[in-house]
């Protein structure tokens, strides 16, 4: 069964530091992944996704994250964090046969000034 | 993005009536739909996917009488929820795919029932 895993339920950073929210994930075959942001009582934000190509995908926002098979992660990371950053991040796993996503926990994200 | 309107964004009901909740792709048609349940700081828990012209595929567990799903033209799906009680009390929120295989996300609807 493929799963996503958000080991962090929070993460702090500082404004202006980098910082990564973390995601593995267990599918069969390639996988489709996918990163989305929730502010509080909306729907979720698109950021960017993973199906081939370049290991190192570009979102909005400046957000990127890094595809790394042999680990089976696919971290989410900025450079340099701002204080409209702090949201829930979710990471996701498509399932390809029926286009259904499978999220993870969720990682809620702090940037303190 | 794509653009995927939700509505209405937040309802109040008293229990035993029902609930209507509209989910439309705005610039692009979309085939299937989703609709998701999110508890109080939990992840989004997948309901059902609604299909165009056909019967939704329910997930194991969802009662599908309950949660009633129409899917009538490519931008609109419903989801009914009928016969309201507390514990239905929950934000829902739907996603479509674009024509990129991008799911995107309806803004939710805060269910209260009361």
């Amino acid at each position: 069964a493929q799963s996503v895993a958000q080991p962090e339920d929070q993460v702090n950073v500082a404004e202006g530091n980098p910082l990564t929210v973390k995601c593995t994930y267990s599918v069969s075959g390639n996988p489709y992944l996918f990163w989305y942001v929730q502010y509080p009582n909306r729907g979720l934000q698109f950021l960017l996704k993973y199906i081939t190509g370049d290991n190192l995908v570009k979102g909005s926002y400046g957000f990127e994250a890094e595809f790394n098979k042999s680990q089976t992660s696919f971290h989410l990371k900025k450079p340099s964090a701002l204080v409209s950053d702090s949201a829930l991040y979710f990471c996701a796993v498509r399932d390809k046969g029926s286009y259904k996503l499978i999220f993870g926990s969720g990682t809620r994200l702090l940037v303190r000034p | 993005g794509a653009v995927v309107s939700q509505h209405p964004s937040r309802v109040i009901c008293k229990s035993g009536t029902s609930v209507k909740i509209e989910c439309r792709s705005l610039d692009f048609q979309a085939t299937t739909m989703f609709w998701y349940r999110q508890f109080p700081k939990k992840s989004l828990m997948l309901m059902a996917t609604s299909n165009e012209g056909s019967k939704a595929t329910y997930e194991q567990g969802v009662e599908k009488d309950k949660f009633l799903i129409n899917h009538a033209s490519l931008t609109l799906s419903t989801l009914t929820v009928t016969s309201a009680h507390p514990e239905d009390s929950s934000f829902y929120i739907c996603s479509a795919r674009d024509g990129a295989d991008i799911p995107f996300f309806g803004q939710g609807t805060r269910l209260t029932v009361v």
